[in-house]
């Protein structure tokens, strides 16, 4: 059973950094990309990053380029989203999520961890 | 990149049937045989109920299809049930390894 659980979430004052991490079981971690997609409170679903499986290749939205990073050990089986220079607007839920072999759709999603920043 | 548009709500009966369209451009839901669809009760996780346009997950129900022409998408949910009352958004590749999301639109079911 794909198990994907998310942790490191909570309050922070804006431009500070939290680090999320969300741990994988119940299949091959580094065969996959994995993503990072979040929901503000009220809101849609917006995508936020994704990496490749080797973790050789790594994209994101325009809305978090250059503040948030995202990052996997294999050897953990652990994905995480690195977060600077955090705004108001990051406020959100954030999902861990495994893409698909194609990559181009989420095929198992985590519970999800709030992030609220504010001061 | 601006959010692929959806209705924010339809409804329907139980037993009835509805459709929510999701329409981008030529550089997204146009482009790629690449949408799907994800449905999300309150405070609940996403769950994938159609990929590559018009497949079904395996435990997903056949009530539940998808189809595209040209821009536009659509999600078709036939013999409404009380459970099926959620949000639901699709998604679409959109080149250079990036994915966006519809808006999502809230389906009441009278």
């Amino acid at each position: 059973e794909v198990q994907l659980m998310e942790s490191g979430g909570g309050l922070v004052q804006p431009g500070g950094s939290l680090r999320l991490s969300c741990a994988a079981s119940g299949f091959t971690f580094s065969a996959y990309a994995m993503s990072w997609v979040r929901q503000a409170p009220g809101k849609g679903l917006e995508w936020v990053s994704t990496i490749s499986g080797s973790g050789g290749g790594t994209y994101s939205a325009d809305s978090v380029k250059g503040r948030f990073t995202i990052s996997r050990d294999n050897s953990e089986n652990t994905l995480y989203l690195q977060m600077n220079s955090l705004r108001a607007e990051d406020t959100a839920v954030y999902y861990c999520a495994k893409n698909s072999g194609t990559y181009d759709y989420f095929d198992y999603w985590g519970q999800g961890i709030l992030v609220t920043v504010s001061s | 990149q601006s959010a692929l548009t959806q209705p924010a709500s339809v409804s329907g009966s139980p037993g009835q049937s509805i459709t929510i369209s999701c329409t981008g451009t030529s550089s997204d839901v146009g482009g790629y045989n690449s949408v799907s669809w994800y449905q999300q009760h309150p405070g609940k996780a996403p769950k994938l109920m159609i990929f590559d346009v018009s497949k079904r997950p395996s435990g997903v129900s056949n009530r539940f299809s998808g189809s595209k022409s040209g821009n536009t998408a659509s999600l078709t949910i036939s013999g409404l049930q009380a459970e099926d009352e959620a949000d639901y958004y699709c998604c679409s590749y959109a080149g250079s390894s990036t994915l966006i999301f519809g808006g999502g639109t809230k389906l009441t079911v009278l």
